[in-house]
């Protein structure tokens, strides 16, 4: 059975703070492994990864992969209150799209 | 404007009354997807179609019938819902099953009781 496991479940930090959560997976036949934010709605898609070592970049958002360790993070530099949201992280197998249960991260000022 | 669309926002029912969430997508898709969400458990997969005519089950099909006999339409079909089926609900479509990103709706919030 697909497994994606994200930790911490939730972190509170300051505005201006720097972050790193964290995703690492377990699945038959890897093909990717994306990143998306949800606030109070939606998730919004925020990077897709498929190669190992090359980071992905948007602002002050950054993610990377590691294939041979299973695992991926995410980065949010200077964090703001606008960050606030739960973070989901997914991989892409053969079959399917299995999510992690999220890191809940609040941005206090 | 690009988005997939599902109706309605908002859904309080009876146990055993039939119901439909409808989803519509405008990208021309070849995938879609349907999710619940539940506090605790995350997103889990209840049926996908990697196009028209074809569907299949996801983790937690029970209870649940999907359709896709247009590619830009997949309802969801809940023939006799049940209390333990109140949830958050998610439509999904990407341009195709693997390595293209899911664009969600904005979500149905179901409660059965």
């Amino acid at each position: 059975e697909d497994k994606v496991v994200q930790s911490p479940l939730s972190l509170v930090v300051h505005e201006g703070d720097t972050v790193t959560l964290n995703c690492s997976y377990e699945v038959t036949n890897f093909r990717s492994l994306l990143w998306y934010k949800q606030e109070k709605k939606a998730p919004t898609f925020l990077f897709m990864l498929t190669s190992s070592g090359i980071e992905k970049k948007s602002g002050r958002l950054s993610s990377i992969l590691d294939k041979k360790e299973l695992f991926s993070i995410l980065n949010i530099t200077a964090t703001q209150t606008g960050d606030s949201a739960v973070y989901l992280c997914a991989v892409h197998s053969n079959y399917k799209l299995t999510f992690g249960k999220g890191t809940l991260l609040t941005v206090n000022p | 404007e690009a988005q997939v669309t599902q109706n309605p926002r908002y859904l309080i029912t009876v146990t055993g009354k039939k119901l439909t969430v409808t989803c519509s997508q405008n990208m021309n898709h070849e995938y879609m997807s349907w999710y619940r969400q539940d506090p605790g458990l995350g997103l889990r997969q209840i049926y996908y179609s990697m196009n028209v005519e074809v569907t299949d089950k996801g983790d937690v099909p029970e209870g649940y019938k999907v359709s896709r006999k247009e590619k830009r339409n997949f309802p969801l079909i809940l023939e006799s819902p049940s209390p333990n089926q109140t949830s958050l609900y998610f439509c999904a479509s990407s341009l195709y099953r693997n390595n293209s990103p899911l664009h969600f709706g904005n979500g149905t919030r179901l409660t059965v009781t």
